[in-house]
């Protein structure tokens, strides 16, 4: 079975500061990961993927995370951070070959707070 | 054009109510899921639907029943509405199992 864990429940931090957000997940098969994000009193949109190739992978909005195997992690980071930005992100993994439904395992959750 | 979208938005009932979630997916989706966001933001899976079949039941109690009529829509219906079954509900759906799912804005269930 797999699980996520996110790393940091809150991280607060000043507007155009970097940030990154923490993700370890543990599976005994080959995963997909994903990083959701939820903004307050709305639905989750899917922020980036990785499936398979490239390791780095990137959001139309400048968040990146990098698929590590080696330590089993998928970190979200940006460079420089909007007020826009603060939202609960959420990662998450499946099973890569479906065989658990396709069901997603989301990590606790890091709430991303941006001061000016 | 919304691509999954639930009704109602929000659902105020009381203890021991039977009560109704729908859920409509216009992306042509084979594969359609309710999750469960608690109090402290965690989410579940409860169900998932593959070209109508239930293909997961996570232990969800079985006064949730799921209906799912033809592919585009995954129906909740919960009996006896428990305390404990406050939450945020989504529906969600994807192009294929394991891939990315796409959510609907949920349905926060309140029971009193």
């Amino acid at each position: 079975a797999q699980s996520v864990t996110q790393l940091d429940s809150q991280v607060p931090v000043f507007e155009e500061a970097p940030v990154e957000l923490r993700c370890n997940y543990s599976s005994s098969v080959s995963v997909y990961l994903f990083w959701y994000v939820q903004y307050p009193n709305q639905g989750l949109q899917l922020l980036l993927k990785y499936l398979s190739g490239s390791t780095l992978v990137e959001s139309i909005n400048g968040f990146e995370a990098e698929f590590n195997k080696s330590q089993t992690s998928f970190h979200l980071r940006k460079p420089s951070v909007h007020i826009s930005d603060t939202a609960e992100y959420f990662c998450a993994v499946s099973e890569a070959l479906g065989n658990q439904g396709g069901k997603l395992i989301f990590g606790q959750g890091t709430e991303l707070s941006v001061k000016p | 054009d919304t691509a999954v979208s639930q009704t109602p938005k929000y659902l105020v009932t009381q203890m021991g109510n039977d009560k109704s979630i729908k859920c409509e997916q216009n992306l042509g989706h084979d594969t359609m899921y309710w999750y469960k966001q608690d109090s402290k933001k965690f989410l579940k899976i409860m169900f998932s639907y593959n070209n109508k079949e239930l293909i997961i039941n996570e232990t969800v109690p079985n006064r949730f029943s799921p209906k799912s009529p033809d592919k585009a829509h995954l129906n909740l219906h919960i009996n006896s509405l428990e305390l404990g079954d406050s939450a945020v509900y989504f529906c969600a759906s994807s192009p294929r199992v394991g891939s990315e799912a796409f959510f609907g804005q949920g349905t926060r269930l309140t029971v009193v």
